[in-house]
């Protein structure tokens, strides 16, 4: 696709309830990131995977937050059990040497 | 360990007016890339100028400008004429050696532009 799509724009999920967030990446962009942005912050690495391969996943917060990409393309951040402090937006970023970053619109959890 | 600070946690500048939004930086790497994002209300983040640590000359865009002090670790956004439309976040972010490495953000400016 052109850009990166982020699904779903909105989730509203109450406490202890799992929710899984999708990141469609631009067509061959080999690394893929996921950001926590929380309201009036700035964003916050998560992991990182390059191609299938989780590179680095030393931002996720807690065990309760997994991220996978099997094929190499879309990815899934998933966050289990969500507590009240998870509500963020959750951004995605693509990007292929040379190509710089590009961001999709996020998608913003709240936890109620 | 790489960190971003900024500053200036809100501005205001009249219309017309240049405006300098204040960012530095911390990294042990010797290669590294600076980076300036917007992010207007719609929450979209816009790629707005880099700045590699061994380029010889300030970055420029249109209107942007990143005053690059090597020395200093600082690398300042000028913005000249400033627009209504530059209401907005904006974020500082670097990037280690690596040109495929995560970016680091520092924790934005949000800037007013005052018709």
């Amino acid at each position: 696709g052109a850009g990166v799509s982020q699904s779903p724009r909105y989730k509203v999920a109450k406490r202890g309830q799992d929710v899984a967030l999708r990141c469609d990446p631009i067509s061959g962009h080999v690394s893929l990131f996921w950001y926590q942005q929380a309201l009036g912050q700035g964003p916050e690495f998560l992991t990182y995977f390059q191609n299938e391969a989780q590179l680095d996943k030393s931002g996720l917060p807690s065990d309760r937050f997994f991220a996978e990409r099997p094929e190499g393309s879309v990815s899934t951040l998933k966050i289990q059990r969500t507590q009240q402090e998870d509500s963020a937006v959750y951004l995605c970023a693509s990007s292929t040497p040379g190509d710089g970053y590009t961001f999709g619109s996020g998608t913003r959890l709240t936890v109620v | 360990a790489q960190k971003i600070t900024q500053t200036q946690p809100g501005m205001f500048v009249q219309e017309k007016e240049a405006v300098t939004l204040d960012c530095t930086y911390d990294t042990s790497d010797p290669s590294y890339g600076l980076f300036w994002y917007k992010q207007p209300s719609s929450g979209e983040m816009i790629f707005l100028i880099y700045q590699g640590s061994y380029d010889q000359q300030n970055a420029t865009e249109g209107r942007y400008s990143l005053n690059f002090q090597k020395a200093r670790k600082s690398a300042n956004l000028v913005i000249s004429a400033s627009q209504l439309g530059d209401s907005a976040m904006y974020f500082c972010a670097m990037r280690g050696w690596n040109r495929d490495d995560k970016i680091i953000f520092g924790k934005g400016t949000r800037l007013h532009i005052l018709p």
